[in-house]
């Protein structure tokens, strides 16, 4: 199993700036992934955070606006890059210790305003 | 990636048994079926796991339909705990595993 823990678990935040999400888990884990969840929709991944290089992103989401770091195997962040309010989401990170359970943080719910 | 329809909301009573149905008529054969939960303000969490035969665990059972085409996830006696939405999502095993098509789910409400 794994624990995730995130922060923050909320800001508020004005457009135009930048904010960074921290994941970090309590074991060594080889996939970490973050995905994006808007108001009242599910869940959508935006990028598999690689180890030692560059993320993976998903169709529609780009490195400029959503850069990933993975310095190790326990911890990841994700920034959101020159927020609009379109941005406001939840923002969940998620890591597989194994081959068959996905664990998720508790999620961090920004508001750009 | 294959796609899931499920009902956008089911109700049931508190300690009765809940049948949460899922159609996947385009599933592939090395498509495993997941269920996940997410309770209200939480991150989603792993309910069971299956690919060919029923499962159980001590969350639910998950029921595969012969031709593996539908499945239904089976919570045994509802509490007042287990309302959530509840997904159902196809994918592949292995280290890919990770990267999940959620789909809109079902909304379950558990009455007292």
């Amino acid at each position: 199993s794994a624990v995730i823990s995130q922060k923050p678990s909320r800001d508020i935040c004005q457009r135009g700036t930048s904010l960074t999400i921290q994941c970090q888990v309590d074991s060594q884990v080889t996939m970490m992934f973050w995905y994006r969840q808007q108001p009242g929709q599910s869940l959508t991944l935006i990028a598999t955070a690689n180890q030692g290089s560059e993320a993976t992103y998903e169709s529609g989401f780009v490195i400029d606006k959503f850069p990933i770091s993975r310095p190790n195997l326990t911890f990841s962040t994700l920034t959101v890059s020159n927020m609009s309010p379109e941005d406001s989401s939840i923002y969940l990170c998620s890591a597989l210790p194994g081959v068959t359970e996905a664990f998720f943080g508790q999620g961090t719910r920004l508001t750009v305003v | 990636d294959a796609k899931t329809t499920q009902p956008n909301s089911m109700e049931s009573n508190e300690e009765e048994p809940v049948h949460l149905p899922c159609n996947h008529s385009t599933i592939s054969g090395t498509d495993y079926i997941h269920w996940y939960r997410q309770l209200p303000s939480q991150g989603p969490e792993y309910v069971i796991h299956g690919l060919t035969s029923n499962v159980n665990n001590r969350m639910a059972s998950l029921a595969i339909a012969e031709d593996r085409k539908s499945s239904t996830l089976i919570l045994h006696r509802a509490t007042l705990r287990d309302a959530a939405v509840y997904y159902c999502i196809l994918g592949a095993g292995g280290t890919s595993y990770g990267k999940l098509t959620f789909g809109q789910g079902t909304i379950l409400t558990v009455h007292p």
